[in-house]
């Protein structure tokens, strides 16, 4: 069975702090990750995606991989209440038949606090 | 508005009554899928096209539910006979490959209630 792992949280930051939200996969085949934000009763929002070990960034988000360790994060600076959300971490799997497709992790809960 | 659409947002219906959920994806993404998702848990894959083959069907995919998109364009997700199971939020995602990544937009959902 092909995984993929996120704290469920909820994690609580204050606001103007760095929030950081772990993922560790089971494919060591898997080569695109990405991480999606989703509001309560809305459907999951693309907020970045890496492929490349090391940092990648975009404004005040940081997605971090780390393929030998099967893991990748993502840290939310000078985090807003706005940031408040779950946070979803997904890996491409490929299938027996070769074919590509998203796995998610249960996402992590985020809530910022003024 | 050019993102991926979904009709209908909500739907009710008793048990054992058939569904069928649209989605319309962005209009140049040859990739189309649809997932599954319950409270607490994150999207499930159950299908996905490219242009308008069927490349593969989840497990989850029960004899119950099919999956078309007829000339690679909308798609639709029948459940017939629906259960109580089957309430969830229904997502689509389109796609187009470029280069090594293929990042996929979802739409709005449909959020099916079964009595």
């Amino acid at each position: 069975q092909k995984e993929v792992e996120q704290n469920s949280g909820p994690l609580s930051v204050p606001e103007g702090a760095i929030a950081s939200l772990n993922c560790t996969y089971s494919d060591r085949g898997s080569q695109s990750f990405f991480w999606y934000r989703q509001y309560s009763g809305k459907s999951p929002e693309l907020i970045m995606f890496i492929y490349s070990n090391g940092d990648k960034e975009d404004g005040r988000f940081t997605a971090q991989l780390n393929k030998a360790s099967q893991y990748v994060s993502l840290l939310i600076r000078d985090s807003q209440p706005s940031d408040s959300a779950t946070y979803l971490c997904a890996v491409n799997m490929f299938s027996q038949g070769g074919s590509e497709k998203l796995v998610f992790g249960k996402g992590t809960k985020l809530t910022v606090n003024p | 508005d050019t993102g991926v659409s979904q009709n209908p947002r909500h739907k009710i219906t008793k048990r054992g009554q058939n569904v069928t959920f649209r989605c319309d994806p962005i209009s140049e993404h040859n990739r189309l899928y649809w997932y599954r998702q319950t409270l607490g848990q994150g999207p499930e894959f159950l299908t996905y096209f490219q242009n308008e083959a069927q490349l593969e069907k989840s497990r989850l995919l029960s004899d119950r539910f099919s999956a078309e998109r007829p000339k690679g364009s909308f798609s639709t997700l029948e459940i017939q006979r629906t259960e109580q199971g089957d309430s969830a939020m229904y997502l689509c995602a389109s796609s187009y490959l470029a280069g090594r990544t293929d990042t996929q937009y979802f739409g709005p959902g449909t959020r099916l209630t079964v009595l």
